[in-house]
């Protein structure tokens, strides 16, 4: 099946600094969607990417979808401790679903 | 307006037992979706739904059965449990897979299987 691969698994930076979280895909995905999982909570939608070479942002966060639709990122300047939690990718390819990168979780030392 | 709404939220089996578990949505949403979420492997869809009267297998199926009789309700059965069906139960709906249509998730079942 499909495959979306997500580095780093787990990522401790201390606050102000800069957090990246990585996704890739072995074959061309059509869109890609990022969620967001507080501990202990359930995943929230932040933002999904269509065309390749796109970059979003929202305040401090910024996605990108690389030129070739097989990777992406996610990147917080300057992390806060309310940006902790488990950051997921999900590779949309043909058809109604999604599969979820195994997602890296963020700890943000005050 | 609740979203998706989850139930029960936590739930002890023996080995053999059955039990459902139901997610109900009101935003009027054609596709339905249920993932499990273990340690280390992300969220893995089990059975999904593009619309009422609908379903199909996802990367997971074995051991669960599912069923989508009314638009806003999906069911995940558990038929006989195994104690690797121990695992967080993520119920999520979305109105199209068109741009901007994220997935809306319910609160979670904790499911766990002695």
């Amino acid at each position: 099946g499909q495959q979306v691969m997500q580095i780093p698994q787990y990522q401790h930076v201390q606050e102000g600094e800069d957090f990246t979280t990585y996704c890739n895909s072995s074959t061309t995905l059509s869109n890609i969607q990022w969620y967001k999982q507080r501990p202990g909570g359930h995943p929230v939608f932040l933002i999904q990417l269509v065309k390749s070479g796109e970059v979003k942002k929202q305040k401090r966060l910024t996605f990108q979808f690389g030129e070739a639709k097989k990777n992406s990122s996610l990147h917080i300047t300057a992390t806060q401790t309310t940006d902790v939690g488990t950051y997921f990718c999900a590779g949309g390819y043909t058809g109604n679903q999604f599969y979820f990168g195994t997602g890296t979780s963020l700890t943000v030392i005050p | 307006n609740a979203g998706v709404t989850q139930t029960p939220k936590f739930r002890v089996l023996k080995t053999g037992q059955s039990m459902t578990l139901l997610c109900a949505q009101d935003m009027n949403h054609e596709y339905m979706y249920w993932y499990r979420q273990d340690p280390g492997m992300g969220l893995r869809l089990i059975h999904y739904s593009v619309g009422e009267g609908t379903t199909a297998k996802g990367e997971v199926p074995d051991g669960y059965n599912v069923s989508r009789l009314k638009k806003q309700n999906f069911l995940l059965g558990l038929e006989s449990a195994a104690p690797s069906q121990t695992s967080v139960y993520f119920c999520a709906s979305s109105l199209s897979t068109g741009v901007n249509y994220g997935y809306t998730f319910g609160s979670g079942t904790r499911l766990t299987v002695v």
